[in-house]
């Protein structure tokens, strides 16, 4: 069965430093992952999708992550927060199409100036 | 183009009423799904349409809960007799079976309360 493990339930960063908001997955086969992002009031947005071709994926607005497949890991990151990231951010997991999203329980993510 | 649309934005009932809330997928996307999101928790699977039929409703939580998709493009999830803890909000999805991976694209959801 998935299953999704998002690490942190809230981080906080100050404007200008890295992001790490970090993903563990479970997955019998080869499975497709998602970063979602969720700004209050606001639908989900894809921020980006590791589909099996290049490991490392970039997204929107700078975010990018890395999937590995050793550590079952799919942490995603930015090298410079911005006040406008401050949202809620989801791990999710899917083995194939035309199957149900598996969502982590989201990490909030803080940016102060 | 035009995105997942949800109507109502918000809905307001009372404990016992019956309620439904639309979904208008992506123009051609041909698989439809609902998700229902509780207070500080990511989105749980309801159910799937693969055109007109679920193809999968193991994520309905009891029989009070259905779905619908006649046409195979507008859908309708029916809820009766609703509790409190019915209390969510309530997502639809939408993907085309073009689309690489599983990407789904969200609609901006039905918050429903049950007062």
């Amino acid at each position: 069965a998935q299953s999704v493990t998002q690490l942190d339930s809230h981080v906080s960063v100050s404007e200008g430093t890295p992001v790490l908001l970090r993903c563990n997955y479970s997955s019998s086969y080869s499975p497709s992952l998602f970063w979602y992002v969720q700004h209050p009031n606001k639908g989900l947005q894809l921020l980006l999708k590791y589909t099996s071709a290049a490991t490392l994926v970039k997204g929107i607005n700078g975010f990018e992550a890395e999937f590995k497949k050793s550590e079952t890991s799919f942490h995603l990151t930015k090298p410079s927060a911005h006040m406008s990231d401050a949202a809620e951010y989801f791990c999710v997991v899917s083995e194939e199409a035309g199957t149900a999203l598996i969502f982590g329980k989201g990490t909030t993510l803080s940016v102060s100036s | 183009g035009a995105g997942v649309s949800q109507t109502p934005s918000n809905k307001v009932t009372e404990k016992g009423k019956y309620v439904e809330l639309r979904c208008d997928p992506i123009s051609g996307h041909t698989a439809l799904y609902w998700y229902r999101q509780s207070l500080g928790q990511g989105p749980e699977f309801l159910i799937y349409f693969q055109g007109t039929g679920a193809a999968d409703d193991s994520g309905l939580p009891n029989d009070r809960f259905f779905a619908v998709r006649p046409e195979g493009s507008v859908s309708t999830l029916k809820i009766q007799r609703t509790e409190r803890g019915d209390s969510a909000v309530y997502l639809c999805a939408s993907s085309s079976s073009r689309q690489p991976g599983n990407e789904q694209f969200f609609g901006p959801g039905t918050r429903l309360t049950v007062l």
